[in-house]
């Protein structure tokens, strides 16, 4: 059974940094890409980081750029994003989820960690 | 930044038939944009539904469906049941890794 479990949010103040860590399990990490995908409360879906099974190519959205890194640790089964000079904008739930690019997208999600950042 | 555009809100009646739309701000929906579909519901992760246009994940109900329609990707509800009442997601893939999710619709059965 795939399984995707989400950590590390919290809540921090602006200018801040988090990393948070998604801990795969149920299929080969090292095959798929996997993507960062957030959702401010109450509003829609943003991929926000995606990163290729080896490691070798890595998205971030403009709104992120700069700000974000997205890693994975294939050894570990587990993918990370580190996010850095946090803006109030940035408090949504961050999913993890399966699949980056020129694969299939999306069929696996974790729970989600919430991401609080103050003024 | 491609906008990918659905309808804010629909209903359907129980047992009923609706369709959802999905639209491109760069032009019509191709094949080439790999339409997907996914379900969320209150406090939820989104949960996916179809993907290539119209494929369905083995978990997915058989009274959804995916196609292109007029230049649009649309997602038809067939027998529409009470716990199809969610929030509906499109998203599109464009070039350079890009993927763009729409806004979302919010179905009510009624």
């Amino acid at each position: 059974e795939v399984q995707l479990l989400e950590s590390g949010g919290g809540l921090l103040q602006s200018g801040g940094s988090l990393r948070l860590s998604c801990a795969a399990s149920g299929f080969t990490f090292s095959r798929h890409g996997m993507s960062w995908i957030r959702q401010v409360p109450g509003k829609g879906l943003e991929r926000v980081s995606g990163i290729s099974g080896s490691g070798d190519s890595t998205y971030h959205a403009d709104s992120v750029k700069g700000r974000f890194t997205i890693s994975r640790d294939n050894s570990k089964n587990t993918l990370y994003l580190q996010m850095n000079t946090l803006r109030v904008e940035d408090t949504a739930v961050y999913y993890c989820a399966r699949g980056f690019w020129r694969e299939l997208l999306f069929d696996y999600w974790g729970h989600g960690t919430l991401v609080t950042v103050s003024s | 930044q491609a906008v990918v555009t659905q309808e804010p809100s629909l209903t359907v009646s129980p047992g009923g038939t609706v369709t959802l739309t999905c639209g491109s701000s760069t032009g019509a929906v191709t094949s080439g944009h790999y339409p997907y579909w996914f379900q969320q519901k209150p406090g939820q992760a989104p949960r996916a539904l179809i993907y290539d246009t119209g494929t369905k994940h083995s978990w997915t109900p058989a009274r959804f469906s995916g196609f292109l329609l007029g230049g649009k990707a649309a997602l038809t509800l067939s027998g529409a049941q009470p716990e199809d009442e969610a929030e509906y997601y499109c998203l599109l893939c464009y070039s350079d890794a890009l993927v763009v999710i729409g806004g979302g619709t919010k179905l009510t059965v009624l």
